[in-house]
């Protein structure tokens, strides 16, 4: 089974710290996203990657950052968190393919709180 | 760039009847898939079915099954005898068949059963 692991589930953080959210899936996925989900606004995507160092801005990627230096690795980093980046941030990769079966296979989310 | 619209916030339906979940999509262009994921609480977020917008045949996965309307770019998701443990968010996505391999989510339902 893909497991896409998220480091932490819960984090609180102070406004204007700086803050890394990892992600690590084993299934050798060349595609790893990074989303933010907000109720009544769905998912959002922040970032994505479809190679090592590669990345794309997606949405709303103002405040954000990330870095892939490895293929199993996705990293998202809040350079100065603010509160209203207080929500749930999702991790997510697939497989690279022309087809309908590259299906997203997602972390547990990591619930983020900036005070 | 193409949206999702979910337009019922929640949802909730008796154990063992039909529910029907709203989604309507614009794009401009003419093959692309299309999903449905769910998301139980506190748990992650998993593929409940596909479709190609090729195919004109709705997708069918045991309970669930997707009523397909590309001319109205709708796709419903139909839950048959509906169970317990369907309670969760239910997310409609959109991918294009080319480029960017990222989904386009809409903003989710609510789906509660009451036994």
């Amino acid at each position: 089974d893909v497991k896409v692991t998220q480091s932490s589930r819960y984090l609180v953080k102070r406004t204007g710290e700086k803050v890394f959210l990892e992600c690590v899936q084993d299934m050798d996925h060349e595609n790893m996203f990074w989303y933010r989900q907000d109720p009544g606004l769905g998912l959002r995507l922040i970032y994505f990657s479809y190679d090592v160092k590669m990345k794309e801005k997606g949405d709303i990627p103002e405040g954000y950052s990330v870095s892939r230096e490895k293929k199993e690795r996705f990293s998202l980093i809040l350079e100065s968190a603010s509160t209203n980046q207080t929500s749930m941030y999702l991790c997510a990769s697939s497989l690279w393919t022309s087809g309908p079966t590259g299906e997203l296979f997602f972390g547990e989310g990591s619930r983020l709180t900036v005070l | 760039a193409q949206t999702v619209t979910q337009s019922q916030p929640e949802m909730s339906v008796q154990e063992a009847e039909t529910v029907t979940l709203s989604c309507t999509y614009d794009t401009s262009e003419s093959d692309y898939y299309l999903f449905w994921y769910k998301q139980p609480p506190s748990r992650q977020m998993i593929l409940v079915i596909r479709q190609e917008a090729y195919k004109q045949q709705n997708a069918t996965e045991n309970r669930f099954s997707v009523n397909f309307q590309k001319a109205a770019k709708s796709f419903s998701l139909k839950i048959s005898d509906s169970q317990l443990g369907d309670a969760a968010m239910y997310f409609c996505a959109y991918r294009s068949a080319e480029g960017a391999q990222k989904l386009v989510f809409g903003q989710g339902t609510r789906l509660t059963i009451n036994p």
